[in-house]
């Protein structure tokens, strides 16, 4: 089976400060990787994902993450967040074979503050 | 706008009551998949249907069933509420069914409370 830990429940971070939020997968089988957005009072909007190919994978936003397989994580990161970006964020796997539902991290909220 | 529609966007019942949740995917998909949203639980996954089948179930109740029909929209039906079933609830769909998953899109949501 395949299970998701998102180590920060939240990030405060500065405006104009770089972020990273943490993902790390398990799974013994080939994964695809995803990092959705939800802002107040909305839906899960997709920001990026990893199906396979170059390990570092750009995103909406102005976010971008980074597969590795060897620590099995995906962190997402944004080198100047702005107010606009304070929401939840999760990271989801789902396998690339058998059965397709995503799997979800518990979130990671980003505050951002003035 | 993902495409994806729920309805309605948010409902109030009372313990023991029963409610549908509609969602009306993405012109074209073929998967619906429906989820919890709970402050306790997280999003967790309840059910997938491809083309009208049941594909993938996840935590969901027994007293929780969905289907799809043939015009592919969903319904999720809640019954026997309790408090702890106040939640979002969102509907997602996708191209995939049998094939790998490689972007869901999600709608709005239906936060149910249950008083």
């Amino acid at each position: 089976a395949q299970s998701v830990t998102q180590l920060d429940s939240q990030v405060p971070v500065f405006e104009e400060a770089p972020v990273e939020l943490r993902c790390n997968y398990s799974s013994s089988v080939s994964v695809y990787l995803f990092w959705y957005v939800q802002y107040p009072n909305q839906g899960l909007q997709l920001l990026l994902k990893y199906l396979s190919g170059s390990t570092l994978v750009k995103g909406i936003n102005g976010f971008e993450a980074e597969f590795n397989k060897s620590q099995t994580s995906f962190h997402l990161r944004k080198p100047s967040v702005h107010i606009s970006d304070t929401a939840e964020y999760f990271c989801a796997v789902s396998k690339a074979s058998g059965t397709y539902k995503y799997i979800f991290g518990t979130g990671t909220r980003l505050k951002v503050l003035a | 706008d993902s495409g994806v529609t729920q309805t309605p966007k948010h409902l109030i019942t009372a313990t023991g009551q029963r409610v549908t949740l509609r969602c009306s995917p993405r012109s074209g998909d073929l998967s619906v998949y429906w989820y919890q949203q709970s402050l306790d639980q997280g999003l967790q996954f309840l059910i997938q249907y491809y083309n009208g089948e049941e594909r993938a179930k996840g935590n969901i109740l027994e007293r929780f069933s969905a289907q799809q029909f043939p015009d592919l929209h969903s319904e999720l039906n809640l019954s026997s509420l309790e408090l702890g079933d106040s939640a979002l609830y969102f509907c997602a769909s996708s191209a995939a069914g049998t094939g790998p998953n490689t972007e869901a899109f999600f709608g709005q949501g239906t936060r149910l409370t249950v008083v």
